[in-house]
């Protein structure tokens, strides 16, 4: 994997229900892995900074894993409420302290 | 006061114009950077400042001029622009250092016209 890739591109879930998404990177020169949670009309919000792997994070009712072998992150949402509702995104930090930034996963909850 | 701030939110301007967008943050941070953000592209690290020294430039065209005058202030000096220059431009702050989460302004909006 050269570039960092999140999938799905979006995804809309019903209230209640549990949600994952991935993020792929390149397992080489790896540093750090983030997530960030992004509302619309507002600043990206950072959620987790993760560098081991194995590494797993939680707040709240978010948690994220991570495996730097392998080069992939999963985040998840148990019991999706709609301000949920957001982009998540996820960037990779090199060992050349450059961040490379996926596309999102676009999350819709409907109530 | 929120962490990073962004001026103006949203910004038309034609091709000809010379205008500037502001960042400021209140966070204590030494590490500034700019990123653009097209339609259905990530995110793109343009220039990232460590107290106040420009260390990385990518390969962004000379008519986008960064300045930092201090730690908590960054611009964006734009001229010249291109239509496809329209884009979703953010600013972010960190603690220098490897691994460190950034803080990101809201953005503003650029449509070139």
């Amino acid at each position: 994997i050269l570039n960092v890739e999140q999938s799905p591109q979006s995804l809309h879930v019903q209230e209640g229900d549990s949600t994952n998404f991935t993020c792929s990177f390149p397992s080489s020169n790896f540093y750090a892995l983030h997530w960030y949670r992004w509302e619309t009309a507002k600043s990206p919000e950072a959620l987790f900074v993760m560098t081991l792997n194995g590494d797993e994070k939680k707040k709240g009712r978010i948690s994220a894993t991570l495996n730097t072998k392998e080069g992939y992150s999963y985040l998840y949402i148990k019991g999706s409420q709609p301000e949920d509702s957001a982009t998540y995104l996820c960037a990779s930090l090199n060992t050349g302290n450059q961040f490379y930034f996926g596309t999102g996963t676009s999350l819709t909850v409907i109530p | 006061e929120t962490g990073v701030t962004q001026t103006p939110r949203h910004l038309v301007m034609g091709m000809t114009n010379k205008k500037s967008l502001k960042c400021e943050q209140h966070l204590g941070h030494n590490a500034m950077y700019w990123y653009k953000q097209s339609a259905k592209k990530p995110l793109e690290l343009m220039f990232v400042y460590n107290f106040k020294e420009q260390t990385e430039n990518n390969s962004v065209p000379s008519r986008f001029s960064p300045e930092c005058p201090n730690s908590s202030h960054l611009f964006l000096h734009l001229h010249t622009l291109q239509p496809e220059d329209s884009a979703l431009y953010l600013c972010a702050s960190s603690q220098p250092g490897q691994g460190p989460e950034q803080y990101f302004g809201p953005g503003t909006r650029l449509t070139v016209t």
